[in-house]
This record gives structure tokens, sequence and C-alpha cells, in this order.
């Protein structure tokens, strides 16, 4: 089975510093991905980890412990435009071809 | 072209209805997925295609008939669907294999059953 586990909600103020942690359970593992959804569109792909360690792009960075099933995704200088729903999924195999399995996402907010 | 292309964007049909979503993309992925995504929830998987053949089916209702016609083509087939069907639905595609096979994900289509 799969249990994908994200805080539902925080809250951060402009330009700072968030950490949204997520914590997985499943069959198998094929990477792990964050991706950011705004309210009324399509997912949008942010970040891959698949070894552990830190994987940096830009504002945005994710961690990796495989060993410990955990994953975070850290956001810097903080925007308004930030605020949106970050899902953590996890790719597993199964059937012999691979999935993914999306957390419950969480709704980031940031205020002025 | 990184475009996964759905339509259409907003469907409301009644419950005696059948209709068909259609999802498009040229970027030569192998895998095609449809999820289901509620208000405030997360994307719930539905059914994932693999080199045009059905691979998983996540318990979906026979009301749903997924159907891929070939490798830039997925189809959902809906009938006699419930109110509570009424979500958005998101076509997304990747790559097959290991490695960062990341999904593209269409716009969606906004489903509202009357």
């Amino acid at each position: 089975g799969q249990n994908i586990d994200q805080p539902t909600e925080m809250t951060a103020t402009e330009g700072a510093i968030v950490q949204i942690n997520c914590t997985y359970q499943t069959s198998g593992f094929n990477g792990l991905f964050w991706y950011q959804q705004h309210a009324g569109e399509a997912p949008t792909f942010l970040s891959y980890n698949v070894l552990d360690g830190l994987e940096e792009k830009g504002r945005f960075s994710s961690f990796l412990s495989r060993s410990k099933g955990y994953s975070y995704l850290l956001l810097k200088e903080l925007q308004m435009k930030d605020s949106a729903s970050y899902l953590c999924a996890v790719k597993d195999s199964g059937a012999g071809s691979y999935q993914l399995t999306f957390g419950k996402g969480t709704k980031l907010s940031v205020i002025p | 072209d990184t475009e996964v292309t759905q339509t259409p964007k907003h469907l409301v049909m009644g419950m005696t209805n059948k209709k068909s979503l259609k999802c498009e993309q040229h970027m030569g992925h192998r895998a095609m997925y449809w999820y289901k995504q509620k208000a405030k929830k997360p994307p719930e998987l539905m059914f994932v295609y693999s080199y045009e053949k059905l691979s998983i089916n996540e318990s979906v209702p026979s009301r749903f008939s997924p159907e891929c016609p070939n490798s830039s083509l997925l189809n959902l087939h809906l009938h006699a669907l419930q109110p509570e069907d009424s979500a958005l639905y998101l076509c997304a595609s990747s790559l097959q294999g290991v490695g960062n096979t990341e999904a593209f994900f269409g716009q969606g289509t906004r489903l509202t059953v009357v």
C-alpha cells in the first residue's frame, strides 16, 4: 500500500523561508516529485529526487532521505505568487509500469 | 511541444448522458494517466496506460471507461454518472521507465453532473 503524509496548511511571510515536509511509506520507490498547483490550475513540476541529498533549483530546494522515507521542499525568499498547494508525489512500480501517487497537498499562504 | 491538451475545458452533463473527455500529447510519452481531483483534495489516480495498454485501474466504477486509440491520444468515456462524480479530471503523460520521468499535466476538464 501507499501512505504519503504532509501538513494540510502552512502560512509564511513574504521574504521568509518555509520548509514543507513529506513522509511516505510505499510498496516500491522510484523517485519523489514535488509539484506546485495554483487554485483551478494543473499541477506543475518543481523537483525530482531519487538519491539521498539536496537538489537545489533557484529559490526552491528539495531533500530526500530514503532510509527515513522523508523529503522536504524548501522555498526561499518567499513571494506572494508562491501561495499555492504543494504536492508531494512518489513514483512506485506496479504491474510492470510506474505510477505517481500524490499526498494530500500542503496549502501555503504567503502573507505580506 | 511540451503540452498536454485536454478538451473540453468545461462540461455539464445529465445523469443519463454519454460524453467523452479527450487528451492529446505529442511528446512521445508512452505512459498516460487519468486523475480525478475534487475541490481542496489532491489528484487521485484513476487509470494508467503504458504503451497503449491499460496497466492500472484503481477500482474505478464502470461508468468511467478509458480508451487509448494510439500513443498520442487518451479518452475517458462517461456514462450514467452521478452528481458526486463532479470534479476536475486531469490527464497526464510521462516517459516510461526509471529516472526523472516527470508527469506533464493538462489543464483539466471541469465536469459537473446535474
